[in-house]
């Protein structure tokens, strides 16, 4: 049964606390996605990995970190930087991040997402 | 830079009825995605466009792109219940980068 997994599904987090967010797909895509959603408004991109060991910012990079140490997983941590963490974060990933014209490889596909509150 | 408007962002109708979302963008695209989300869910995607006239048809739902008009709709015909959700555009960008619309919240009474 393929598809991507976040865990956990809530996850609270003091002030000063580093977390950790889990992502974990078995659709042997290429590329991941990490985003944040705010109530009432788009997706914004905070990395994106094209491939095992190389990622790159998004819009919103600043106190987030990754690794891309496995083609399955992609975690993300939000540091303590992160001044106003709490949000909906998710997961997509897609078979290449890039598509031809007329292919539809790059349509990114989501997991159920992870919902994190600063106490 | 690419932005995404969409419009209306809230619309509340009734049962039967016919509407339209509209999903314009700024900069030259001629690729668009259209995706829904149920409340405190996840995304899941609809439609793929992938050039000028496409026009794709699930159910009750129908997507066009009109890339010289950098323009998207959504069509909704005979609405029923379960098409309430918040529907999203993302239109991709010269860096290959999703933009995504703030989403349309569509809300169908009985």
């Amino acid at each position: 049964d393929g598809g991507i997994t976040q865990s956990p599904k809530y996850l609270f987090r003091k002030e000063g606390q580093n977390v950790t967010l889990s992502c974990e797909q078995n659709l042997n895509h290429d590329a991941m996605y990490w985003y944040r959603q705010d109530p009432g408004q788009g997706l914004r991109l905070i990395y994106y990995s094209q491939i095992v060991n190389d990622f790159q910012k998004g819009d919103i990079a600043e106190g987030y970190s990754v690794s891309r140490e496995k083609k399955e997983s992609f975690p993300l941590t939000v540091t303590s930087a992160q001044k106003n963490p709490t949000a909906f974060y998710l997961c997509a990933s897609s078979l290449d991040r890039t598509a031809p014209s007329l292919l539809d490889t790059d349509t990114q596909y989501f997991g159920p997402g992870t919902r994190l509150t600063v106490l | 830079e690419l932005k995404v408007e969409q419009n209306p962002l809230f619309l509340s109708m009734q049962e039967g009825k016919n509407y339209t979302i509209y999903c314009n963008y700024s900069t030259t695209s001629d690729r668009l995605y259209w995706y829904r989300q149920d409340p405190g869910k996840s995304l899941e995607s609809l439609f793929v466009l992938l050039s000028n006239g496409a026009v794709k048809q699930e159910g009750r739902l129908m997507a066009s792109l009109d890339t010289k008009a950098r323009l998207s709709t959504l069509h909704i015909t005979a609405a029923v219940h379960d098409l309430s959700a918040t529907y999203f555009c993302a239109v991709v960008d010269s860096n290959y980068q999703l933009i995504w619309g703030a989403g349309t919240k569509l809300i169908i009474k009985p």
